[in-house]
């Protein structure tokens, strides 16, 4: 079947622009998670959902990110009033079983 | 911030060579993953190891649990220039949470 599936695939932002990420998981995943990449670094975790719920929202790095996934599918991680600091690959995944989780070819964000 | 540590941080190989990686934690690790990433991709799944002391294989692809849960390596055997790219370890750091934590990355260059 088909795998994790993100869009856009680059987004361009001006400073203080609200952006918004979409997810498409795995048919079936119960969890999905959000992970930002910086430039030669490894994924740092944002936030993981199992169904609808929002079970562990730690790494988000401020309350400009906020994450949502209403029917326990499709999220979408939205970042208002953008920074340039907030440049990075944002990875999504989907995982079945505990510990396996399968990643998106991510988004990358510039902020300009 | 990163928990885990690998080594090498880089690697200059010719092909056919055999390549072993390595990654260290000072916390206990239920289960150990291994990350594959091309440019412009997301991490793609190689290896998962659930029991302490367990190898496992996947083609040329060999990974190891540590006895003490603290340690896993990654070895590939007769390099193919396919193999270039960051390898991750990765892991569950807190039992019951699903977030993984990645490891600062292996980066493997095939010399022609």
């Amino acid at each position: 079947g088909a795998g994790v599936s993100q869009s856009p695939r680059y987004k361009v932002a001006k400073r203080g622009q609200d952006v918004a990420l979409r997810c498409d998981p795995i048919s079936g995943h119960v969890s999905l998670f959000w992970y930002q990449q910086a430039l030669g670094q490894g994924p740092e975790f944002l936030t993981y959902f199992q169904n609808e719920a929002q079970l562990d929202k730690s790494g988000l790095p401020s309350d400009r990110f906020f994450a949502e996934r209403p029917e326990g599918s499709v999220s979408t991680l939205k970042i208002q009033r953008t920074q340039q600091e907030d440049s990075a690959v944002y990875l999504c995944a989907s995982s079945r079983v505990v510990g396996e989780q399968f990643f998106g070819p991510g988004t990358r964000l510039t902020v300009l | 911030g990163q928990q885990l540590n690998q080594s090498p941080q880089s690697m200059f190989i010719q092909e056919g060579e055999d390549v072993s990686m390595n990654c260290t934690s000072s916390s206990i690790f239920n289960t150990w993953l291994w990350y594959k990433q091309d440019p412009g991709e997301g991490p793609v799944l190689l290896i998962a190891l659930y029991k302490a002391g367990e190898l496992t294989s996947n083609g040329r692809l060999t990974a190891q649990f540590g006895i003490t849960r603290k340690d896993s390596f990654l070895n590939i055997s007769a390099s193919i220039p396919s193999d270039v790219g960051i390898y991750f370890c990765a892991g569950p750091l807190n039992f019951g949470n699903e977030k993984l934590t990645f490891g600062t990355g292996t980066r493997l260059t095939i010399i022609p």
